[in-house]
């Protein structure tokens, strides 16, 4: 089966940068969407198509992607991007997958 | 502002079956720029897309889970519901509803927004 995988933590002290990366494990990479999830809340979207942001997603949220691999890149990290990150996209014949998830710490 | 709103019981003993319905507002779910979709998440880990109905009625499943899934649309209510049979304990998870927003389907898809999730657990 088609998977994404992200690495389980990153950890960041506030105003660095922090990259999570959604590797997929076969071509062809469909577009990669980013979603944000804050503990008991439900996830929100923060990049959608690789690297376009949705209105009211902060400037320092971007998305890049290279091969089969995307980045997830937040620019001068703040307290409140400490959450959970998933990567989504669609496998060959149309199924939707989550990443493994990402817990970002902001130290 | 659309907004999602999940309902339905939080308690499935197993063999029977789950039944959550998502009520859509600020927005009609007859809109054809959308499907509308389920998501669900068992506690402390990942999700999981379950399925996506348009509001014709066609509908796609992840096909690990599309023999005992079932979703309807009724757009006089503005609803779309989620049936899952024959559930075990490893279905106990958080159901999410979202938008499906598809620009081609199984190509460039995503959800957004979600709703606030409802936790749906499996146990006699």
């Amino acid at each position: 089966s088609y998977e994404l995988t992200q690495p389980p933590s990153v950890s960041v002290s506030p105003g660095q940068t922090a990259r999570i990366t959604c590797s997929a494990d076969a071509l062809p990479k469909q577009y990669a969407y980013w979603y944000q999830q804050k503990p008991g809340q439900a996830p929100v979207l923060v990049i959608y198509k690789d690297s376009e942001r949705p209105s009211g997603i902060p400037e320092r949220f971007s998305g890049s992607s290279s091969g089969t691999t995307v980045t997830l890149t937040i620019s001068g990290v703040q307290a409140e991007d400490e959450a959970d990150y998933y990567c989504q996209s669609a496998d060959s014949s149309g199924t939707y997958v989550f990443g493994t998830g990402t817990k970002v710490t902001v130290l | 502002q659309l907004q999602l709103q999940e309902s339905g019981p939080g308690l499935v003993k197993p063999s029977e079956t789950l039944s959550l319905t998502c009520t859509v507002s600020g927005g009609s779910i007859s809109s054809s720029s959308y499907y509308w979709g389920w998501i669900r998440q068992p506690p402390g880990k990942g999700l999981e897309w379950i399925g996506s109905i348009y509001y014709s009625g066609s509908t796609y499943y992840n096909p690990s889970l599309k023999s005992r899934v079932t979703i309807s649309v009724d757009t006089s209510k503005n609803q779309f519901s989620l049936k899952l049979s024959s559930v075990t304990a490893a279905d106990t998870a958080v159901y999410y509803c979202a938008r499906h927003i598809s620009m081609v389907r199984g190509v460039i898809d995503w959800f957004d927004p979600w709703g606030q999730g409802t936790l749906v657990t499996v146990s006699s």
